[in-house]
């Protein structure tokens, strides 16, 4: 089955650790993005890449970082410069050919 | 500059009545028309699009929403809920195909509770 594959499901994090994300697609998509979620306030972009070792920053890239060596793959890093991490944190995908993006299922981050 | 907004942040409903989740829209282009369903903990899943074919458009699990460019609405309606409807639901638009990622931009959400 195709699709995009986030992991862990469910992840703790001290304070001052560095912590990543994986994301996982075999879809054959171009373009990957991350994106934040908060109650109450939708969907924020953290970082999104539209190549192979090509990535921009989106709204809100303070206190995160990505690489994209791999077309099918595209880790978040939460590094300790995140004062406020704790969120469920999704991961998409999306082609030239189609116009709507592909989700993960998730990762919910809390720091403990 | 697009933005979305999703007119209601909490919509209750009883079972087995109508549905409706209001969306208004603005787009320097023609906009292409989103709307996603999250379930508790879980990713976005696309019920439907808009993408300037039919103005009525039918998505998954009975849903539908109609494109009014007068209005630049694009709600969201089902004529009977069910239990299992009970979800967040995002509008969202976007202004030209592919990568990008000015090219996607989602409403705050709108919670649907399901009254037994």
């Amino acid at each position: 089955d195709g699709g995009i594959t986030q992991s862990p499901k469910y992840l703790f994090r001290k304070e001052g650790q560095n912590v990543t994300l994986s994301c996982e697609q075999n879809l054959n998509h171009d373009a990957m993005y991350w994106y934040r979620q908060d109650p109450g306030q939708g969907l924020r972009l953290i970082y999104y890449s539209q190549i192979v070792n090509d990535f921009q920053k989106g709204d809100i890239a303070e206190g995160y970082s990505v690489s994209r060596e791999k077309k099918e793959s595209f880790p978040l890093t939460v590094t300790s410069a995140q004062k406020n991490p704790t969120a469920f944190y999704l991961c998409a995908s999306r082609s030239t050919g189609y116009i709507e993006a592909f989700f993960g299922q998730g990762t919910r981050l809390t720091v403990v | 500059a697009q933005s979305v907004t999703q007119l209601d942040s909490h919509v209750s409903v009883s079972e087995g009545t109508p549905v409706l989740l209001r969306c208004n829209y603005s787009s320097s282009y023609s906009p292409s028309l989103f709307w996603y369903v999250q379930h508790p903990n879980k990713g976005l899943q696309l019920l439907l699009k808009y993408t300037s074919a039919a103005t009525l458009v039918k998505g998954i699990n009975g849903f539908e929403a109609e494109f009014k460019k007068s209005e630049t609405s694009f709600h969201l309606t089902k004529p009977s809920a069910h239990m299992s409807d009970a979800a967040e639901y995002f509008c969202v638009v976007s202004d030209r195909a592919g990568g990008g990622a000015d090219g996607l931009t989602f409403g705050k959400g709108t919670h649907l509770i399901i009254q037994p």
